[in-house]
C-alpha cells in the first residue's frame, strides 16, 4: 500500500515571499500521478498542480511549482510571492494509474499561514 | 464546467432521521466518490462508483447507503446515524481514461457539513 507524508503540520509565510511545502511517499510503482490539493476555510478542495511520474520536468502552474525527486520520493510544492488567498490546508495525495476509478492517498496536510 | 455541486450546504439531523446527500457533475466523468472528511484531517474515502456500479466500498457502515441514478448524479442516503458521523462530506468526479481528461485528478464539490444530533 501506498503512504504520503507530510512532515510539516503548519508553516507560516509572510505575503510576496516564498514557501515551499514537503511531501514524501512511499510506493513500489514506478508509474503514477501526484498532486497538490487546496482547502481553504470555504472547505471545497482545489487542485493546485498535477504531476505525472513518467515525466522528468517539474510541473508548473504560474506561482505553484513542484520538486519532484523521484529517487528520493519527495514531491515538494513551491509558492512563489505568496498572496493572502494562499492561506489554506495543503494536502499531497498520491493516485496510481490505471483503473477508470482508483483511490487517492492523502497525506496529513500542512496549514498554512499567511502574513502580511 | 468543471463543476461539482452538492446539496445542501448544511444538514442537521436526529439519530432517527432519514436524510440524503446530492452531487451531481455535468463533466461526462463516469467516476465519482464519497469521502468523509473531520476537522483538520484528509479527506476519507468512503465509497467509489465506477459506470454508475460501485466499484470501492470502504467498509462503510450500512447506515450510509450510496446511490448511482445515473452518469451524473451520486446520492448518499443516511439513515439512524450516530453523533460521531458529524463530519464534511465531499463528492468527487474524474475522468475515466487520460484520453477523456487531462490526467486522473478528481474534481471536487464544496461539501456537505452535517451536524448529527
Amino acid at each position: 500500500a501506498q503512504t504520503v507524508t507530510q512532515s510539516q503540520p503548519e508553516m507560516s509565510v509572510q505575503e510576496a515571499e516564498t514557501v515551499t511545502l514537503s511531501c514524501t511517499y512511499d510506493t513500489s510503482e514506478s508509474d503514477y500521478y501526484l498532486f497538490w490539493y487546496k482547502q481553504p476555510p470555504s472547505r471545497q478542495m482545489i487542485l493546485v498542480i498535477r504531476q505525472e511520474a513518467y515525466k522528468q520536468q517539474n510541473a508548473t502552474e504560474n506561482r505553484f511549482s513542484v520538486n519532484f525527486q523521484k529517487a528520493a520520493k519527495s514531491f515538494s510544492l513551491k509558492i512563489s510571492d505568496s498572496q493572502l488567498g494562499d492561506a489554506a490546508m495543503y494536502f499531497c495525495a498520491y493516485r496510481s494509474v490505471g483503473g477508470t476509478a482508483s483511490k487517492l492517498t492523502f497525506g496529513t496536510g500542512t496549514r498554512l499561514q499567511v502574513t502580511l | 464546467d468543471t463543476e461539482v455541486t452538492q446539496t445542501p450546504k448544511h444538514l442537521v439531523m436526529g439519530m432517527t432521521n432519514k436524510k440524503s446527500l446530492k452531487c451531481e457533475q455535468h463533466m461526462g466523468h463516469r467516476a465519482m466518490y464519497w469521502y468523509k472528511q473531520k476537522a483538520k484531517k484528509p479527506p476519507e474515502l468512503m465509497f467509489v462508483y465506477s459506470y454508475e456500479k460501485l466499484s470501492i466500498n470502504e467498509s462503510v457502515p450500512s447506515r450510509f447507503s450510496p446511490e448511482c441514478p445515473n452518469s451524473s448524479l451520486l446520492n448518499l442516503h443516511l439513515h439512524a446515524l450516530q453523533p460521531e458521523d458529524s463530519a464534511l462530506y465531499l463528492c468527487a468526479s474524474s475522468p475515466r481514461t487520460p484520453g477523456q481528461g487531462t490526467s486522473y485528478e478528481q474534481y471536487f464539490g464544496p461539501g456537505t457539513r452535517l451536524t448529527v444530533t
